[in-house]
């Protein structure tokens, strides 16, 4: 069964500190790997999105990396800013990248 | 920036009722999808829509739904008669092609059944 498992369920870090979350998936055939960030309320927002030959992707304070052997992925936060508090999703596509399965998301909270 | 523009952003119904949610895609995009996120819980597929068809739906996509693109830039859900489960975000996507780089989602309508 195709999925998305995602850890930790919820993170809370000081405002300025580096975090790592994590993205474990078994969907096959691969065709991409996103990452999105979810205010609450709001619709998901796209920060990265990475093929199968592609092993690490930034986007200004976020760095994605993806391991397709192992089939795994993280998202690593730099100098983390209290407006970084969200959920954030993990989102793998296969079937030419249509139809996407989501993970459950980090809850990520960024304190002062 | 290009959006994917959802009406209304919330609505409240009564169990048994029919409501049509309302997405505008962005304008060159030619493939259109639906997404639901209960409360509390991740998002799930419910449909995608290419060339005026259903091109593939989930399990949770049955008989009370449908979807419907009735002129050039409007891309609707409608459920039939809704139940106390279907209260939800439900969320529109578009996309440019199948590669999935230009997927986009609106900002919701979140659905509260009474």
């Amino acid at each position: 069964k195709n999925q998305v498992e995602q850890s930790p369920q919820s993170l809370i870090i000081l405002e300025g500190k580096n975090c790592t979350l994590q993205c474990n998936y078994t969907v096959s055939p691969f065709s991409n790997l996103r990452w999105y960030k979810q205010d609450t309320g709001r619709g998901p927002v796209s920060l990265t999105i990475m093929t199968f030959s592609e092993n690490t992707k930034s986007n200004g304070r976020y760095t994605a990396t993806l391991d397709a052997d192992t089939k795994q992925s993280s998202l690593h936060i730099t100098a983390s800013q209290l407006s970084d508090s969200a959920s954030y999703i993990c989102v793998v596509s296969g079937n030419y990248g249509q139809n996407f399965v989501f993970g459950p998301g980090t809850r990520l909270s960024v304190l002062p | 920036e290009p959006e994917v523009t959802q009406t209304p952003s919330h609505q409240v119904t009564q169990m048994g009722q029919e409501v049509i949610l309302r997405c505008v895609p962005i304008s060159n995009h030619l493939y259109f999808y639906w997404y639901r996120q209960i409360l509390g819980q991740k998002v799930e597929f419910l449909v995608s829509f290419y060339n005026n068809e259903i091109s593939e739906k989930s399990e949770i996509f049955d008989d009370q739904f449908s979807v419907e693109r009735p002129d050039g830039s409007n891309f609707t859900l409608k459920i039939r008669s809704t139940k106390l489960e279907d209260s939800a975000m439900y969320f529109c996507a578009s996309n440019v092609g199948q590669d999935g780089h230009g997927y986009t989602f609106g900002s919701g309508t979140r659905l509260t059944v009474v």
